[in-house]
């Protein structure tokens, strides 16, 4: 298995474009978490899934976040507009639902200037 | 609520030193315990895990008991490598909420030779 399939692995632009971060969660898992690590903050959940079903989006920042997933192998999250606080690793992790083990992407480093 | 404390970083320790690292909980209920740990440019990756109290987890050297009296789940190994340099988080997981984790804030290790 390819496991957790991130994209881009690095994203820089500038503050005020859209910023869309891609994610294909392993082939059979149910669960998809977004999550966000900063030095200041650690490692945040943004937004989980279940079954392609937003169950949990209390940690998404504010509403220039937006997470999807249209079918069970891909997702997406979305800042519009981004902003130079943004600046973090993001990464996407998938598992089975009520799962003991998360499986985690790369990340996406994003870079907004 | 739920939520995980552990000792802030960085550690840095001499190759064949002994390593401990603390992490203690907050959880209702019975949750199950996790190290994950984090390579440089790399996603989080499941270290070893214990799911009920008194249960020891071990992977690579590494141990970690369960103890629920004093809610702790602090990470051992007893002669580190430079290849054990890489952050380490500990987390919870509370089976009746899904698959919701609660990570700590991550623990940086260096061993230098």
């Amino acid at each position: 298995d390819a496991g957790v399939i991130q994209s881009p692995r690095h994203e820089v632009t500038e503050m005020g474009q859209e910023v869309t971060l891609r994610c294909k969660p392993i082939s059979g898992h149910n669960s998809l978490f977004w999550y966000r690590q900063t030095m200041m903050r650690g490692l945040e959940l943004l937004i989980y899934f279940n079954n392609n079903v937003p169950i949990d989006d209390s940690g998404m920042p504010e509403d220039r976040f937006s997470a999807k997933m249209p079918n069970a192998s891909f997702s997406t999250l979305k800042i519009q507009p981004s902003e130079p606080r943004d600046s973090a690793v993001y990464f996407c992790a998938s598992s089975f639902f009520g799962g003991e083990k998360l499986f985690f992407g790369s990340g996406t480093q994003l870079s907004v200037l | 609520g739920n939520s995980v404390t552990q000792m802030e970083g960085p550690v840095t320790l001499s190759e064949e030193a002994f390593l401990t690292i603390n992490c203690t909980y907050t959880a209702t209920g019975y949750p199950s315990l996790f190290w994950y740990v984090q390579y440089p440019g790399e996603g989080l990756q499941l270290l070893l895990k214990a799911t009920k109290a008194d249960d020891k987890g071990s992977n690579k050297g590494f141990e970690a008991t369960y103890r629920k009296e004093t809610t702790s789940f602090h990470l051992e190994k007893g002669s580190v490598q430079v290849s054990d340099s890489a952050v380490y988080f500990c987390a919870l997981s509370r089976g009746n909420t899904g698959n919701q984790f609660y990570f700590g804030t991550g623990t940086s290790l260096t061993v230098i030779p």
